[in-house]
């Protein structure tokens, strides 16, 4: 089975752009989360979608929003860059009812 | 403070060392998770656990629910095996299980 992929791996914004990162789950996997990774605060849930729907929201403000297609790809989307952006964007997806989680590669962005 | 604490920060082994990374968490939790993250990004899950020990070649993780603690332990580690070593727990909240809360992670380099 191929595995999480996530398109494009590295990215590049100035501020107060907007980008949409992609993760393409594991066939079969309809739960997909999203996380950031920074130096300073490490690795933090963003949103989690399940068959569409998103099931559970981290601390973040509203300029970062999701969504899920029927096929359970997912995209995320992040308006008005910051500088504070500059992350590395994590996909996760597993099965219903299971709670192992299989990562993508990552989307590096970098807001200048 | 942290919901998940690890320590230690960084471990210098030598090749053939035991070690021990270690993991305390402060909410209710339905299930821990030790990751493996290599330069570059690419995030790997090596266990879940709810309950006892699970051992995968060399690599043993334990958990003691009561205590709120859970180990990870290298045997005869290796160089291959620097890398950071993240643990996360899935809340229990009777809700979603997609999202994950990390510690800040354990960097490891093991010395030929």
């Amino acid at each position: 089975k191929a595995g999480v992929t996530q398109t494009p791996r590295y990215l590049i914004k100035t501020r107060g752009q907007q980008v949409t990162l992609s993760c393409s789950p594991i066939s079969g996997h309809r739960s997909v989360s999203w996380y950031q990774q920074t130096p300073g605060q490490g690795l933090q849930f963003l949103f989690e979608y399940f068959s569409e729907t998103q099931r559970n929201k981290g601390n973040f403000p509203g300029r970062f929003s999701g969504r899920q297609f029927s096929n359970s790809r997912s995209e995320m989307n992040v308006s008005t860059l910051e500088l504070g952006d500059s992350a590395l964007y994590l996909c996760a997806s597993s099965t219903s009812g299971t709670v192992t989680q299989y990562f993508g590669p990552g989307t590096r962005l970098l807001v200048l | 403070k942290n919901e998940v604490e690890q320590s230690p920060q960084n471990l210098t082994a030598q090749e053939g060392e035991f070690i021990t990374i270690n993991c305390s968490y402060s909410v209710g939790i339905s299930a821990l998770h030790w990751l493996q993250q290599h330069p570059g990004g690419g995030i790997v899950s090596l266990f879940m656990l709810s309950s006892g020990k699970k051992k995968h070649g060399r690599l043993i993780a334990t958990i003691n629910i009561q205590e709120k603690h859970s180990s990870l332990h290298i045997t005869a580690s290796h160089p291959r095996d620097s890398a950071v070593y993240i643990c996360a727990v899935s809340e229990n909240y009777g809700g979603s299980q997609g999202n994950l809360i990390f510690g800040k992670g354990t960097k490891l380099s093991v010395k030929p």
